[in-house]
Order: structure tokens, then C-alpha cells, then sequence
């Protein structure tokens, strides 16, 4: 099962730039996604829920295309602290979580 | 603010041997599960529990592995003679309604 596609990257990006990773996932009956960060050898942390159509919250804005079953993340005013491993997350009808691999970002001074 | 707390941080065992990994979920959350993520790999589920069974269980989660609630607040994963491949980064995570999934620090198992 081919389950949530991501570009690994890695994204290199100036600090204060604007930056968008896309996602894209198989299942059109899934409803519920999320983004998630990794640093180096942590835990997942909860960035944002994407239910409906998007989400925003302060730099961060995530939107949901059904059509084209992708999600994508947006971070405005990239901060150095903004530099890790950003995961997409589908869940499916059965409350599974389906993470893709991860894209790597690093924002540079 | 609550956190997931995992214990032991690191664990080394020796292949053929039995660990128990242990979680402290979330006070008020009802949902529990385990995930793995092997060195460079992608986070991957293992298993769903709610209600005191299991609700969910991937194909990795095989007869090697067991889970169990064993009070009110522990939540326990049990992998039977470990295999080299087993070693990983395992992560519990709590969810509230079974939604937004909260994650602790990980153990990291080494098997030799």
C-alpha cells in the first residue's frame, strides 16, 4: 500500500524566507491528516491538524486538496528554529496513523 | 503541560532475550499506541489500544509482540526473543478522542 509520499528534500532556505513542502497520500477515504516535527533522534511533535479545507496558526498555514489528495505545510518568516525533519501524517478510517518519510529542512543564517 | 513519559531511555539486550518497554500515557487520554522507527526509516505503527483491547495492529505487530494496560496508568510493550532487526526507536504516543496523537521521548533499543 502505497500510503503518503513526501520530498525528502533536504530544503536549505535563507531565515526569513517562505517555504512550502507538499504531500500527497492514496487513500480518498481518509479524513483526517497532520504535520508533524522531528529534531534529530526525538520524538514526533504536533504541529497542526489539517481536517477540512486548512489550517493556520501564526507562520504555519497547512491546506487539504482532495481533489488531488495532496496536503501541503507553509512556513512564512522561516526562523532558525524552524530548521528539522517535518513529517506528514494520514489517518485512516481505522484511527491508524500512515507517516511518510519526512522532509528535511534547514534554514540557514 | 502533560506529557508521555517512556522508560528506559536506552535499553541494550542481547538477541533472544525479552524486554518490556514501558509508557506513561497522558492522564485523561484513552487512546494508546506504539510505533517504531528504525535508524533513517520512516515512523511506522505497531498497534492501537482503547478500552483495554487492542483496536488496531499493523503487520510488523506479530506474535512477538504483546501490549497490556497493567494498572491505571502503565502501558507496556513486551517484545519476546528479539531479533537484531527489532532494534529501534519505539515511541508511545496517547491520543485523547483518538485523533491528535501525543508522542514520548522513545526508548532506543539495541539488540546485539
Amino acid at each position: 500500500r502505497k500510503e503518503v509520499e513526501q520530498d525528502p528534500g533536504p530544503f536549505n532556505v535563507p531565515e526569513g524566507a517562505t517555504v512550502a513542502f507538499n504531500c500527497t497520500y492514496s487513500n480518498s477515504a481518509s479524513q483526517s491528516f497532520f504535520w508533524y516535527r522531528q529534531d534529530c533522534r526525538k520524538e514526533p511533535k504536533l504541529l497542526m491538524s489539517v481536517y477540512s479545507s486548512g489550517n493556520e496558526d501564526g507562520r504555519f498555514t497547512a491546506q487539504l486538496n482532495r481533489a488531488s489528495q495532496y496536503i501541503s505545510l507553509l512556513i512564512r518568516d522561516s526562523k532558525l528554529s524552524d530548521s528539522a525533519t517535518y513529517l506528514c501524517v494520514e489517518m485512516n478510517t481505522g484511527n491508524q496513523f500512515y507517516f511518510g518519510t519526512g522532509t528535511s529542512l534547514t534554514v540557514i543564517p | 503541560e502533560p506529557e508521555v513519559t517512556q522508560t528506559p531511555s536506552h535499553q541494550v539486550t542481547q538477541m533472544g532475550q525479552e524486554v518490556i518497554l514501558r509508557c506513561v500515557p497522558i492522564s485523561n487520554h484513552l487512546y494508546f499506541y506504539w510505533y517504531r522507527q528504525i535508524l533513517g526509516q520512516k515512523v511506522e505503527f505497531l498497534v492501537s489500544f482503547y478500552n483495554n483491547e487492542i483496536s488496531e495492529k499493523s503487520e510488523i505487530f506479530d506474535d512477538q509482540f504483546s501490549v497490556e494496560r497493567p494498572d491505571g496508568s502503565n502501558f507496556t510493550l513486551k517484545i519476546r526473543s528479539t531479533k537484531l532487526e527489532d532494534s529501534a526507536m519505539y515511541f508511545c504516543a496517547s491520543s485523547i478522542l483518538g485523533y491528535e496523537q501525543y508522542f514520548g521521548p522513545g526508548t532506543r533499543l539495541t539488540v546485539t
